[in-house]
C-alpha cells in the first residue's frame, strides 16, 4: 500500500450521468494530483493542488471538475463525459518543499472508468 | 515540440542478465528525472530520482544515469528476476507542478 486510496476502483457510467471519484492520502503530504492514463499513452497530468489551492489545470475540459476540501482529500467530479474519456484515473500526492523540485509522487491504485 | 521517448517495444531478457531501459527527451529542461514501475491495473510506484547535477544514482540492483547534454537517462536492473517484469516509466520534473511522463517500456524477464 502506498498510503493513497482511491474509490471506486471501477466505474461504468453513461454520458448523461454525474459521478465523482475520490482520493485520500494518509501521508501528510501537501500536494495532490489527478492524472489520466489511456491505453498506450503517457500519463497526462490533469490538475495539481498545493495547500488546497489549484495551481495547475492542463487544458482539461470543463466536464471534469476537481475539488480539494482539505490537504488529505481530492475529488474529481464527472458530468456529461464522452466515450473517449474512458481511461484509468490516477491520484497522487507529494510533499512540496516550498517550490523547489518535488520529491517522489505516491500514486493510488486508480479508478478504471468506462463511459458508455 | 516537447517529447519524451521510451522504447515502445517490449524488452525481453533472460533471468540473471542486466536490463537497460532508455529515456530520451527533447525541448525540456528537467530539474530532475524519476523512474517508476507500473504493474497491470496498478498505479506507478516510485523507484529512483536523479537530479540535473547528478550523473548516477544507485539503489540495490537498480542504477540510473542522467546525461543532460545527451538529454538521456538510462535505467539498469542488474541480476534481473522474473519479478522485475513490469512497465517502467520515466518522468521529467521541471518543478512540482510541471511533471511529464513517458509512455513506458514493458520489461519481460524470462526464467
Amino acid at each position: 500500500e502506498t498510503g493513497v486510496t482511491q474509490t471506486p476502483r471501477h466505474l461504468v457510467m453513461g454520458m448523461t450521468n454525474k459521478k465523482s471519484l475520490k482520493c485520500e492520502q494518509h501521508l501528510g503530504h501537501n500536494a495532490m494530483y489527478w492524472y489520466k492514463q489511456s491505453a498506450k499513452k503517457p500519463l497526462e497530468l490533469m490538475f495539481v493542488y498545493s495547500l488546497e489551492e489549484r495551481v495547475e489545470n492542463n487544458s482539461v475540459p470543463s466536464r471534469f471538475s476537481p475539488e480539494c476540501p482539505n490537504s488529505s482529500h481530492l475529488f474529481l467530479h464527472l458530468h456529461t463525459l464522452q466515450p473517449e474519456d474512458s481511461a484509468l484515473y490516477l491520484c497522487a500526492s507529494s510533499q512540496d518543499p516550498g517550490g523547489r523540485a518535488s520529491e517522489t509522487q505516491y500514486f493510488g491504485p486508480g479508478t478504471r472508468l468506462l463511459v458508455l | 515540440s516537447q517529447k519524451i521517448e521510451q522504447n515502445s517495444e517490449a524488452l525481453n531478457i533472460q533471468e540473471g542478465k542486466t536490463a537497460t531501459l532508455t529515456c530520451n527527451y527533447t525541448n525540456y529542461s528537467p530539474a530532475y528525472l524519476q523512474w517508476y514501475r507500473q504493474d497491470p491495473g496498478r498505479g506507478p510506484v516510485f523507484l529512483l530520482l536523479i537530479r540535473e547535477n547528478e550523473k548516477e544514482k544507485r539503489k540495490e540492483r537498480l542504477k540510473v544515469t542522467f546525461d543532460t547534454t545527451l538529454k538521456q537517462s538510462l535505467f539498469h536492473i542488474t541480476a534481473s528476476q522474473p519479478a522485475d517484469s513490469a512497465t517502467y516509466l520515466c518522468a521529467l520534473g521541471e518543478n512540482f507542478n510541471k511533471f511529464y511522463f513517458g509512455s513506458g517500456t514493458k520489461l519481460n524477464v524470462k526464467p
